[in-house]
């Protein structure tokens, strides 16, 4: 069974600059996550899909963020303009049953923002 | 608001040796726990997931424990090899809020 797909793998941009990382969750898995996972942190919750409808999107800072799961499979994440503090590694994630399921990381994404 | 915390931060260890990682969290009201491991530049990797009803679960050489009143999980590594070096997070399922992360412990199984 493939993983969870996650591309580029790395990116490296210039403040203000805009960046988008893709995700491509397990075959039939309905949630997708995002998360950020800043250097020595625990992963942080970003964003939760249901299908093609967002759940959770508390702690996306919305004014530069954004992410979109238009067919309920793929999800792409956009950082528009980027700061400083964004460099991290994105992650995604999905699970078969929502909230309470196992979830499975793909391997992530790291930003580098100068 | 659920808090996780995970000590030690870092451990190191002669191979062989038999372990265990400490995790706590604030809101015993808990769905599931769920144990990863994360290699350096790499995503994670899900080892043990323990449902709220259940007080263990085992994989090979892991065993994890849960106490919902205590507010406590343990991770028991046995007969540790170095190529189970590697950042080990702890992270929980409660109420209607998402998975919440310790900041992991960092390992280190010297040969």
């Amino acid at each position: 069974e493939a993983g969870v797909a996650q591309s580029p793998r790395y990116k490296i941009i210039e403040k203000r600059q805009s960046v988008a990382f893709w995700c491509n969750p397990i075959s039939g898995h309905a949630t997708l996550y995002w998360y950020q996972q800043i250097l020595g942190q625990g992963p942080k919750l970003l964003i939760q899909f249901q299908n093609n409808g967002v759940v959770d999107d508390s702690q996306l800072p919305k004014d530069r963020f954004s992410a979109e799961r238009l067919k309920g499979v793929d999800s792409t994440l956009k950082i528009q303009p980027a700061k400083l503090e964004d460099s991290a590694v994105y992650l995604c994630a999905s699970s078969l049953a929502g909230s309470s399921g196992e979830q499975f990381f793909g391997p992530g994404t790291r930003l580098t923002v100068l | 608001k659920q808090e996780v915390t995970q000590i030690p931060a870092a451990l190191s260890v002669p191979e062989g040796e038999n372990l265990v990682l400490n995790c706590s969290f604030t809101d015993s009201a808990i769905y599931n726990l769920q144990w990863f491991r994360q290699d350096p530049g790499k995503g994670l990797t899900s080892l043990l997931l323990i449902q709220s009803s259940q007080r263990e679960q085992t994989s090979g050489r892991l065993n994890a424990s849960l106490d919902k009143s205590s507010g406590r999980s343990t991770l028991y590594i046995a007969a540790s090899q170095p190529g189970d070096s590697a950042t080990y997070l702890c992270a929980v399922i409660s109420g209607n809020t998402p998975l919440v992360f310790g900041k992991g412990t960092r390992l280190s199984v010297i040969a």
